[in-house]
């Protein structure tokens, strides 16, 4: 059992270009997140989704688009990446509004 | 705002002793109540959860909480603290919304000296 993979581990991208980094889970979990983690920040939530098909913002969208085509995936884009989007994302899922949280390793996401 | 105060950036403690890392929230409600655990390098490890009733919960790794209503505070503690126990430790707050919303304490790093 996997649990929540995240992919890739690393990325280094130039200002400007544009990636996706994908969040799978076995778990078959209604609820799906995204964070960044910055020092001394904590997390902070991105995105969001309560079930396929459904997305909603979080505390810091802006920059960042999701995904949730199928109920395992959810994918969180950059279209246009900025220095200030280098940071270490992760990719958190639940079951139900009372249970915890589980997490990815994380994606390293540099931007120069 | 809901929001999630961790006073301490940095604690050092000599290994055997005793742990405290402090959490105080603020919501209007009973919310849920987590501490994560996280290693260099790595994504974050639940170590114990309140939900509702007893007030003292157990977690792993010899952790424990306790839940102050009167405070707003979720303290976690450990009698022993073992060289491996140096991490980062996270609170994270989590809302009565209708689904699952963190939001989470800026962390304390722990270091533990010989």
């Amino acid at each position: 059992n996997a649990g929540v993979t995240q992919t890739p581990k690393f990325r280094v991208l130039k200002t400007g270009q544009s990636m996706t980094l994908l969040c799978a889970q076995d778990m078959n979990h209604e609820y799906m997140y995204w964070y960044r983690q910055d020092p001394g920040m904590g997390l902070r939530l991105i995105h969001y989704s309560v079930g396929e098909g459904t997305t909603a913002k979080g505390e810091v969208p802006d920059g960042y688009n999701v995904s949730r085509l199928k109920k395992q995936n959810f994918l969180l884009g950059l279209e246009s990446a900025a220095p200030s989007q280098t940071s270490v994302y992760f990719c958190a899922s639940t079951r139900l509004e009372a249970q915890p949280q589980h997490f990815g390793d994380g994606t390293r996401l540099s931007i120069l | 705002a809901q929001s999630v105060t961790q006073p301490d950036i940095h604690i050092t403690v000599s290994e055997g002793a005793s742990l405290e890392l402090r959490c105080n929230y603020s919501y209007g409600a009973t919310p849920y109540l987590f501490w994560y655990v996280q290693s260099p390098g790595q994504g974050l490890q639940l170590l114990l959860k309140y939900f509702s009733g007893d007030t003292l919960v157990q977690g792993i790794k010899g952790f424990e909480a306790e839940f102050k209503r009167s405070q707003s505070s979720f303290n976690l503690r450990k009698p022993s603290v073992h060289w491996s126990d140096a991490a980062e430790y996270f609170c994270a707050v989590g809302m009565n919304t209708g689904f699952q919303k963190l939001v989470f304490g800026t962390g304390t790093r722990l270091l533990v000296s010989p």
